[in-house]
């Protein structure tokens, strides 16, 4: 079965510092894994992806994030955190055809993890 | 500015009206979807369109009927729903190269339209 798993409900962190918002998966053959941010109110916004290459991907807003193929990691990265930053963030992993939302180019979500930047 | 526009961005409905949310994308896509985002619960896809064809529905059930007269325009049609239907019902796109292979081609989303069944 293919999963996205984000085990934190809330990160909170203060201002300045940096942050990391967690994510697994699991899935069968070469994942293809995705970061969106939903502001309040808004629609999803893609920040980064991870489709093959180097394991440290750069994104807007001056995230990044680390593929780690043997812990079946993606986490979210930012060195300094800022008060707009917060947010809820969304994993997801591409689906394979015919399995659940398995119609090709869709995606599988995690629950969110809603981020807190406190000033 | 996503690229995708969802159109109305609130809906109010009763359970016996018919309604239907709209969306447009001007990405040049040819693969749109419907997303379900409900409190508490994790996104859920409903339907998906590649060019024009309904390739998947995610057990949806019938109150909700989608239409894609072309690649640009999405349509779900809403009638005789229930007060556990409101949610902030997503459109995406997305472009679609074919064959039964894992994209790892970018989704983007609107900003949603808020319905709320009465």
């Amino acid at each position: 079965a293919q999963s996205v798993a984000q085990p934190e409900d809330q990160v909170n962190v203060a201002e300045g510092n940096p942050l990391t918002v967690k994510c697994t998966y699991s899935v069968s053959g070469n994942p293809y894994l995705f970061w969106y941010v939903q502001y309040p109110n808004r629609g999803l916004q893609f920040l980064l992806k991870y489709i093959t290459g180097d394991n440290l991907v750069k994104g807007s807003y001056g995230f990044e994030a680390e593929f780690n193929k043997s812990q079946t990691s993606f986490h979210l990265k930012k060195p300094s955190a800022l008060v707009s930053d917060s947010a809820l963030y969304f994993c997801a992993v591409s689906a394979l055809p015919g399995g659940y939302g398995g119609s090709q180019g869709n995606l599988i979500f995690g629950k969110g993890t809603k981020l807190s930047v406190k000033p | 500015e996503t690229g995708v526009t969802q159109t109305p961005r609130h809906l109010v409905m009763g359970m016996t009206n018919k309604k239907s949310l709209k969306c447009e994308q001007h990405l040049g896509h040819n693969a749109m979807y419907w997303y379900k985002q409900s409190a508490k619960k994790p996104l859920e896809l409903m339907f998906v369109y590649n060019f024009k064809e309904q390739t998947e529905n995610n057990s949806v059930p019938s109150r909700f009927s989608p239409e894609c007269p072309n690649s640009s325009h999405l349509f779900l049609h809403l009638h005789t729903l229930q007060p556990e239907d409101s949610a902030l019902y997503l459109c995406a796109s997305s472009q679609d190269r074919g064959g039964n292979v894992r994209s790892g081609n970018t989704i983007y989303f609107g900003e949603g339209s808020w319905l709320t069944v009465v």
